[in-house]
């Protein structure tokens, strides 16, 4: 079946530093990348979408300046934190559907620690 | 109101036992998504339903289109079942596949 593959599962970083999150889509093109952000005990929000070789779609509240996203061909989104604070703590995960008629695939998550 | 609203927000079951967990949206969709989301935080989609009725080992999804609700059933529940299911709701007319979720259900099966 379709695999995301998300990277790095953890990580923690300083406060003011900036830290780049992969998804790969392994066994199909994902033309579509959705990132969303999930607190403790929330449900997932949606941050952006990711359009490959167009500029990502942000949702209304989300910093496009601070939540880079690039989606530079068909099998890899980015979404880099920049200059984190403590506030940016969460689960980050992307999800992405191997065509119309398909489920979705989520990528395993990156739980982002800022100190 | 949201416009996905689960319940129960909480379960607790005994291994064994069949579980019900409902989903009620106030959109029209396009899609329904069952996912499940273990304590790690990976998830894994389980159903996507636009009408009707799939099953997949001991894990059935039931979509009633009409009345805009849907539920998940577990048979023979076991405790590797305890994560957290999330319906998510692809609102008809859009192409792109924006979804909105409900707050989820914490499921615990105990030995």
């Amino acid at each position: 079946g379709a695999v995301v593959s998300q990277h790095p599962s953890r990580v923690i970083c300083k406060s003011g530093t900036s830290v780049k999150i992969e998804c790969r889509s392994l066994d199909f093109q994902a033309t579509t990348m959705f990132w969303y952000r999930q607190f403790p005990k929330q449900s997932l929000m949606l941050m952006a979408t990711s359009n490959e070789g167009s500029k990502a779609t942000y949702e209304q509240g989300v910093e496009k300046d601070k939540f880079l996203i690039n989606h530079a061909s068909l099998t890899l989104s980015t979404l880099t934190v920049t200059s984190a604070h403590p506030e940016d703590s969460s689960f980050y995960i992307c999800s992405a559907r191997a065509g119309l008629t398909n489920g979705y695939t989520f990528g395993s998550g990156t739980r982002l620690t800022v100190v | 109101k949201n416009e996905v609203e689960q319940s129960p927000q909480n379960l607790t079951a005994q291994e064994g036992e069949f579980i019900t967990i409902n989903c009620s949206y106030s959109v029209g969709i396009s899609a329904l998504h069952w996912l499940q989301q273990h304590p790690g935080g990976g998830i894994v989609s389980l159903f996507m339903l636009s009408s009707g009725k799939k099953k997949h080992g001991r894990l059935i999804a039931t979509i009633n289109i009409q009345e805009k609700h849907s539920s998940l059933h577990i048979t023979a529940s076991h405790p590797r079942d305890s994560a957290v299911y999330i319906c998510a709701v692809a609102p008809g007319g859009t192409s792109y596949g924006k979804l909105t979720f409900g707050q989820g259900t914490i499921l615990t099966v105990h030995p």
